[in-house]
């Protein structure tokens, strides 16, 4: 069965370090989508990618990156760890748009749970 | 700016039915889910409204009036598994990019 993963699920690091999460998925979506999930909040838009090479910033892009090398992956980067960076992230994909119809739906990924200390 | 209005939580005894209202201002409208998520896990799709009226899918419904830039979720014949957070998410148009609400935790007492 197809599926998207997302590791690791758990991490703890210290401020200023680098740090990647990686995303995963076997639907071979072009869409794929990085969120961060705070209490109170919806889910806000980090990076965004509608193919190889794509890559598009979010609402709330400051201090991460992102790469899409193939179809399967989007690996999200902290370049340098804050404490304001602790949150879950979820990576989500999608196809693209049904004729009649607007987008379809977004898949997501088990999330990863990040501390920064 | 664009805006996703849901309450916050929400009460409601197993077998009875609830209702989830989910209000929107947004540039432009091009289709509205309701996803559900469980304490601790992903988000997981339950529906989706581009079209005026009421989508029914078993014990869930669906409804969207775009006049009015409301939808709501009609749950029925709670079970205690329905203790969840439901998201509501409104596509804007001209992409793939979603607007999330905050979500609406239901509690589900017994």
């Amino acid at each position: 069965d197809a599926e998207i993963t997302q590791s690791p699920r758990h991490k703890i690091t210290e401020t200023g370090r680098q740090v990647t999460l990686a995303c995963h998925q076997t639907w071979n979506h072009n869409n794929m989508f990085w969120y961060r999930q705070d209490l109170g909040h919806g889910l806000r838009l980090i990076h965004y990618s509608y193919g190889v090479q794509d890559t598009n910033k979010g609402e709330v892009s400051d201090g991460y990156s992102v790469s899409r090398s193939n179809t399967e992956d989007l690996p999200l980067t902290l370049e340098s760890a804050a404490s304001s960076q602790t949150s879950v992230y979820f990576c989500a994909s999608s196809e693209g748009q049904g004729a009649g119809r607007g987008p379809y739906e977004q898949y997501f990924g088990p999330g990863t749970r990040l501390t920064v200390t | 700016g664009q805006n996703i209005d849901q309450p916050t939580e929400m009460t409601a005894t197993e077998g009875a039915i609830v209702q989830i209202n989910c209000t929107y201002q947004t540039s432009g409208f091009n289709g509205l889910f309701w996803y559900q998520q469980h304490a601790g896990e992903a988000p997981t799709f339950l529906s989706y409204n581009v079209l005026d009226g009421l989508e029914e899918k078993g014990r869930f419904s669906s409804f969207l009036s775009r006049s009015k830039g409301y939808s709501y979720l009609l749950l029925k014949e709670l079970q205690m598994k329905d203790s969840a957070s439901y998201l509501c998410a409104v596509n804007p148009g001209s992409n793939y990019q979603l607007i999330w609400g905050a979500g609406t935790k239901l509690i589900i007492k017994p």
